[in-house]
């Protein structure tokens, strides 16, 4: 069945470090592939999302693009921030609309 | 409301008893899901509304577990018997339509003593 696998945290940066959370999926055709984010204390809120092949999406500075290819997702933002401490989740939408999940990664970014 | 509403945000039972949670979708959104969040399983899927479709329950555990959606607006999620490992964080989501961005509500932490 379809899969996400994402890497495990926690992951600890310092401020303004380069950051990549990896994520890839194992699904049958091309799902859309988002990446959901969970503040503490908050509910999960929708970060990005690509819809096919080489889209790339964005938004609070993270990036992430749609490789086919590699069947990957990966996470990254130029420049963390102590405020993007959270859990982010990579997940997919598979054909019955249902989203499956990855596991979930814990970032910690100190000052 | 603005966001997607859920209560209790808590609940204790003990181990036998029935519980049901609740939902509240953000008004106009067709598409309703329930997802469970917990430490051994991570985050799953549980049961989808869409409109007046029959829903899909393929991610129900088990059959003490059922859902239903009235009026195609507020989901109760209803927990027949509960067991120890049914603790853990039930979320629901709602969607203007299926392929549509689903906005969460803030999750009800279940636990069964």
């Amino acid at each position: 069945g379809d899969s996400v696998t994402q890497m495990e945290g926690p992951v600890t940066l310092s401020e303004e470090a380069f950051l990549t959370i990896n994520c890839t999926y194992t699904a049958t055709g091309y799902p859309s592939l988002f990446w959901y984010v969970q503040y503490p204390g908050e509910g999960l809120q929708l970060l990005l999302k690509a819809t096919k092949a080489d889209d790339k999406g964005s938004n609070k500075g993270f990036e992430a693009t749609y490789r086919k290819e590699t069947t990957s997702f990966h996470l990254e933002k130029g420049s963390v921030q102590v405020s993007d401490s959270a859990v982010y989740f990579c997940a997919l939408q598979n054909p019955n609309y249902q989203l499956i999940w990855g596991a979930g990664t814990k970032l910690i970014i100190k000052p | 409301g603005a966001g997607v509403s859920q209560s209790p945000s808590n609940k204790v039972t003990e181990k036998g008893k029935d519980v049901e949670l609740r939902c509240d979708p953000i008004s106009g959104h067709t598409a309703l899901y329930w997802y469970r969040q917990s430490l051994g399983q991570g985050l799953e899927f549980l049961i989808y509304f869409q409109g007046n479709s029959a829903p899909d329950k393929s991610g129900l555990p088990s059959d003490r577990f059922s859902a239903e959606r009235t009026g195609g607006s507020v989901s109760t999620l209803t927990i027949q018997r509960t067991q120890q490992e049914d603790s853990a964080v039930y979320l629901c989501a709602s969607s203007l339509d299926k392929d549509t961005e689903a906005f969460f509500g803030q999750g009800t932490r279940l636990t069964v003593v």
